[in-house]
């Protein structure tokens, strides 16, 4: 069973769109994160919840909005995608938010055109 | 300054020998410190997590850290053609919610 799943894995859109990546954890950790890695491989945190609670907001465009139904769940939107909106982007999961291993899913590639 | 600075390389070792990367990070509150491969199209994977002053070993993996100097290393020995791949350094500072991640430096194992 993969411990962190993300779907779609590949998404290819226009620009102005919206769209939504899922993601889901079954490691029973209460923080989850959403990374972005760009064309430089540079990884980069968005958000991060614990316990459903958004505790970081990495000064991430209003355009982007993330949702914790429950902690094992951290779903994004994007809305009015934007060319520079296209890079890899990853879900991950820890216990606790301060230090300990994160875990990640296998990652989104989301190509604007 | 970057928080956490790494070469992104490309460092080329021969098959057999030992690679060496290396992390320097920004914040002497910095308490805990973790070394991630990612492959190629791949998603990061922990490798070794290191706390304390010294050196910690695991396999053919040991990660040195020395907090005064503000730096962390990553060994490998016996560097094989399959530790080819990105690794990178990331750092979480006491009383932050969050882990910082360098850019990477890229491995390469010549066969």
């Amino acid at each position: 069973d993969t411990a962190v799943s993300q779907t779609p894995k590949y998404l290819v859109t226009q620009m102005g769109n919206d769209k939504s990546i899922k993601c889901e954890q079954n490691l029973g950790h209460d923080t989850m994160y959403w990374y972005k890695q760009d064309s430089k491989k540079f990884l980069k945190i968005m958000f991060s919840y614990n316990n459903k609670e958004l505790i970081i907001n990495e000064t991430v465009p209003n355009r982007f909005s993330p949702k914790s139904p429950d902690k094992a769940h951290l779903n994004l939107h994007i809305n009015s995608l934007e060319l520079g909106d296209s890079a890899v982007y990853f879900c991950a999961s820890s216990q606790g938010h301060s230090g300990n291993t994160i875990y990640f899913g296998e990652g989104s590639w989301l190509t604007v055109v | 300054q970057k928080e956490v600075e790494q070469n992104s390389g490309p460092l080329s070792v021969p098959e057999g020998a030992i690679a060496s990367l290396n992390c320097t990070y920004s914040d002497r509150g910095s308490q805990s410190f973790f070394w991630y491969r990612q492959y190629s199209g791949k998603s990061p994977e922990l490798i070794m997590f290191i706390y304390s002053n010294g050196d910690k070993e695991d396999g053919r993996f040991t990660a040195q850290l020395n907090k005064a100097s503000q730096y962390v290393s990553l060994l490998i020995r016996d560097s094989q053609p399959s530790d080819s791949a990105t690794y990178l350094c990331a750092v979480n500072v006491r009383g932050y919610q969050k882990v910082t991640f360098g850019t990477g430096t890229k491995l390469q194992v010549i066969p």
